[in-house]
């Protein structure tokens, strides 16, 4: 059974920190990999996507992915308030198939 | 990106009842759709794959017979949660996949609804 898994939290940061979200999967041969960002009562959004190992920076954010060590991460600069919420992280298998398999997320919580 | 929007956004009916929950894609062609089920501070779960034209692809557990979809077009999929019940209260998200696209496989999530059934 492929399975994703991420520490719940809540990880608090002080605002301006740096968030380091971390998220491990089961299936070797998993290819792609997504961050979501999910608000409470709301629903999922695509933060970022990463396919090789290494880091992936998108302004603030930057992914992380170590196939080997079969874990992924994402890292938030100069955290805000605004970016409290919880993270998803989505791994999809290689083959046809483009059904990811999501973690349960991790709370993040920045104060000011 | 790609829009998809959901109806309705809550709702709450008496246990027994039924609701329809409408998926679609505003700007692109999905022929496959997905729906979720969220229970607080849980998971997305993955109840089913919608099809256009043809049958939903159950996950292990969903009965079929309860959760009714209907894939009727290349742009909308519909829910229907039979003789609801309290436990089936959850926040229910469709998703799509843009058809003519071969990139990231990216799924384009609906706002989610939210069902309470008293």
């Amino acid at each position: 059974q492929k399975e994703v898994e991420q520490n719940s939290g809540p990880l608090s940061v002080p605002e301006g920190a740096i968030a380091s979200l971390n998220c491990t999967y089961s299936d070797r041969g998993s290819q792609s990999f997504f961050w979501y960002r999910q608000y409470s009562g709301k629903s999922p959004e695509l933060i970022m996507f990463i396919y090789s190992n290494g880091d992936k920076e998108d302004g603030r954010f930057t992914a992380q992915l170590n196939k080997a060590s079969q874990y992924v991460s994402l890292l938030i600069r100069d955290s805000q308030p605004s970016d409290s919420a919880t993270y998803l992280c989505a791994v999809k298998a290689s083959g046809g198939s483009y059904i990811p398999t999501f973690g349960r997320g991790t709370s993040l919580i920045v104060h000011p | 990106g790609a829009v998809v929007s959901q109806h309705p956004s809550w709702v709450i009916c008496k246990s027994g009842t039924s609701v329809k929950i409408e998926c679609r894609s505003l700007d692109f062609q999905a022929t496959t759709m997905f729906w979720y089920r969220q229970f607080p501070k849980q998971s997305l779960m993955l109840m089913a794959t919608s099809n256009e034209g043809s049958k939903a692809t159950y996950e292990q557990g969903v009965e079929k017979d309860k959760f009714l979809i209907n894939h009727a077009s290349l742009t909308l999929s519909t829910l229907t949660v039979t003789s609801a019940h309290p436990e089936d209260s959850s926040f229910y998200i469709c998703s799509a996949r843009d058809s003519g696209t071969s990139g990231i496989n990216e799924q384009f999530f609906g706002p989610g609804t939210r069902l309470t059934v008293l």
